[in-house]
């Protein structure tokens, strides 16, 4: 069966310092894979897509990037964390007909 | 482009009430409809889907019906409890390609005992 893995759960960082999320999914090939910010109190926010090795999608300008080294992982990074990127993470994988998601990495910029 | 509406609460109910939680959806061709369901502190969880029009999702007592000719994907359950608290989220997939996952805002529900 298929499995999301996403670490780590919790994180709290410092402005200014860099950001490395890492999201794999096992027992399956090729899927669709998505990156998800939920801000407090708010519905999901999706950041990036991808449908294949380096291939990336992005919905809205930011200050964070997505990387799909190999098929099955997917990173979510940032250079300079801001206090604005504070939130919920989420990634997910698809293979067109639902999503399913990892258990989600609280980020906390201070 | 697409887009789902639902009602953002929250909604505050005693455990046995009955629950309604409104979806709408605009799309373009014939989309998939979901209802996902986030406990404190988790990710999301597939709660129920529907693939084509008339039909019904349901799971742990929770029903929805794609009502194509009001775009609707309503959430319903009979008696709600406790344990029934969390966000609850309204999504569309309209492709096999997988990218055009659209979700709502997602709704609060808190059951009281």
């Amino acid at each position: 069966s298929q499995t999301i893995h996403q670490w780590p759960a919790t994180l709290v960082q410092p402005v200014g310092s860099p950001l490395s999320l890492e999201c794999t999914v096992e027992g399956t090939s090729n899927p669709n894979l998505y990156w998800y910010r939920q801000a407090a109190g708010r519905g999901l926010q999706l950041l990036f897509y991808s449908v294949g090795i380096g291939q990336i999608s992005s919905e809205v300008p930011q200050n964070l990037s997505a990387s799909r080294p190999q098929d099955r992982q997917f990173i979510l990074s940032s250079k300079k964390l801001l206090l604005s990127d504070s939130g919920f993470y989420l990634c997910a994988w698809s293979m067109g007909t639902e999503a399913f998601f990892g258990q989600g990495t609280r980020l906390t910029v201070v | 482009g697409n887009s789902v509406t639902q009602m953002e609460g929250p909604v505050t109910l005693s455990e046995e009430a009955f629950l309604t939680i409104n979806c709408t959806y605009t799309a373009t061709g014939y989309p998939s409809l979901f209802w996902y369901v986030q406990y404190p502190g988790e990710g999301l969880q597939l709660l129920l889907k529907a693939t084509k029009a008339d039909d019904k999702g349901s799971n742990k007592g929770f029903e929805a019906t794609y009502r194509k000719e009001t775009t609707s994907f309503h959430l319903e359950k009979g008696s709600v409890q406790v344990s029934d608290s969390a966000v609850y989220f309204c999504a569309l997939s309209e492709d096999n390609y997988g990218q055009n996952f659209v979700f709502g805002p997602g709704t609060r529900l808190s059951v009281l005992p």
